[in-house]
């Protein structure tokens, strides 16, 4: 069975300070991987994506980075925290169109 | 470009009422248009899928009809349940973009009451 695994579950960061998150993908060989930022109670805005190890497209620009290490693995990233960067972090893979994705859990970043 | 546009951001309702959410798309190719579902502390999952080929979608007594002629497509339920209280998301699939791209629609949150 696929499994995706994010961490942390929770931060509390301060403004300027760096920032990572992680996801992981197991029980599927080359999926296709996207980060995904929810406002508190707001809509599901793709960040980023990526169909193969070392690749990763932009969609909108946000102060944020990613990068796909491993074929599972799957890390955003930032230097500089922005207050706007509060909210909810979720990583997400399909295999094909994205038609169907399967969400993990989430981070909760919170920016103080 | 494509885009959803769901109005209703709230919805409260009784055990046993009618669930109706509309939602209204955008897009100059054939839709693909599926509803997610999120509860609380958890990820989006995929309730259902509608496509020009059948109008229709139906999973875990919910349903959704796609109508052409309003460029809608709503998510209906006879009977909620308070299990079904969760954030509910209208999708469309951007044929014009890398791996179909979603445009999410702002969500609609469905409070039951017992």
């Amino acid at each position: 069975a696929q499994t995706i695994h994010q961490w942390p579950v929770a931060e509390i960061k301060a403004v300027g300070s760096p920032l990572s998150l992680g996801c992981t993908i197991k029980g599927k060989s080359s999926p296709n991987l996207y980060w995904y930022w929810q406002a508190t109670g707001g809509t599901l805005q793709q960040l980023f994506y990526s169909i193969t190890v070392g690749q990763v497209e932009s969609v909108v620009q946000l102060n944020l980075s990613a990068s796909r290490p491993k074929d599972d693995q799957f890390i955003l990233s930032t230097e500089k925290l922005l207050l706007s960067h509060s909210g909810f972090y979720l990583c997400a893979w399909s295999l094909g169109q994205g038609e169907r994705l399967f969400f993990g859990h989430g981070t909760k970043l919170s920016v103080l | 470009g494509d885009s959803v546009t769901q109005k209703q951001g709230q919805v409260t309702l009784s055990e046993d009422d009618f669930l109706f959410i509309n939602c209204t798309y955008s897009t100059t190719t054939y839709p693909t248009l599926l509803w997610y579902v999120q509860y609380l502390g958890q990820g989006p999952q995929l309730l259902l899928k509608v496509t020009t080929a059948n109008n229709k979608g139906i999973s875990r007594g919910f349903e959704a009809t796609y109508d052409k002629g309003t460029t809608s497509f709503h998510l209906q339920k006879a009977s909620v349940q308070e299990s079904d209280s969760a954030v509910y998301f209208c999708a469309l699939v951007d044929r014009g973009s890398a791996l179909g791209r979603l445009h999410f629609g702002a969500g609609t949150q469905l409070i039951v009451i017992p």
